[in-house]
């Protein structure tokens, strides 16, 4: 149980172009979904928290215009990077929840995003 | 502020134990995590800890003293598959994960 799938698993796309990112959860009702970012070598960043139904919640210097969030059923959540740079190039990981705010989250096996 | 604090990387050897430490200083405590995570990949689920003491499952047992602001993952029976990174997050008072750097475990045959 607990499974959580992502697709794609890698993406290559143009400066300048819109990639979305799809955040399933297999055999359980996510009410909440994470996305995180983890560039090289270093540990995860959270950019967002999202309930299913409701606005997500953005970090701190995380620009939701530019990462656009959309949770609208139990379980599916998707990320679009807007006009993509190189600099969003990273190793992007959602996670899911079953609801309760102690609940373990399982991850997803990550995107890599690679932008030319 | 909030701080996780875990050793960058440690060594043991194949079939030997090893213990990976993690205090941690957060607002409010609503559980810690221990995840794996093998390069290139995402984290995967190990154990969680809410109350003092040790939660064993099979080769890996983790333990938690709230008082002491401490954890550590016990790997026995070491194998090669378990060279990986070694994350400790706890859920502070807000129940948003916050992540240490990790520890990178590395098994010498």
């Amino acid at each position: 149980g607990a499974v959580v799938s992502q697709h794609p698993s890698w993406v290559i796309c143009k400066s300048g172009t819109s990639v979305k990112i799809e955040c399933r959860s297999l055999d359980f009702q996510a009410t909440t979904m994470f996305w995180y970012r983890q560039f090289p070598k270093q540990s995860l960043m959270l950019m967002a928290t999202s309930n299913e139904g409701s606005k997500a919640t953005y970090e701190q210097g995380v620009e939701k215009d530019k990462f656009l969030i959309n949770h609208a059923s139990l379980t599916l959540s998707t990320l679009t990077v807007t006009s993509a740079h190189p600099e969003d190039s990273s190793f992007y990981i959602c996670s899911a929840s079953s609801g309760g705010s102690t609940v373990t989250e399982f991850f997803g096996p990550g995107t890599r995003l690679t932008v030319l | 502020g909030q701080n996780i604090d875990q050793p960058t990387e440690m060594t043991a050897t194949e079939g030997a134990i090893v213990q990976i430490n993690c205090t941690y200083q957060t607002s409010g405590f609503n559980g810690l995590f221990w995840y794996q995570q093998h390069a290139g990949e995402a984290p995967t689920f190990l154990s969680y800890n809410v109350l003092d003491g040790l939660e064993e499952k099979g080769r890996f047992s983790s333990f938690l003293s709230r008082s002491k602001g401490y954890s550590y993952l016990l790997l026995k029976e070491l194998q090669m598959k378990d060279s990986a990174s070694y994350l400790c997050a706890v859920k502070d008072s807000n129940y948003q994960l916050i992540w240490g750097a990790g520890t990178k475990l590395i098994i010498k045959p």
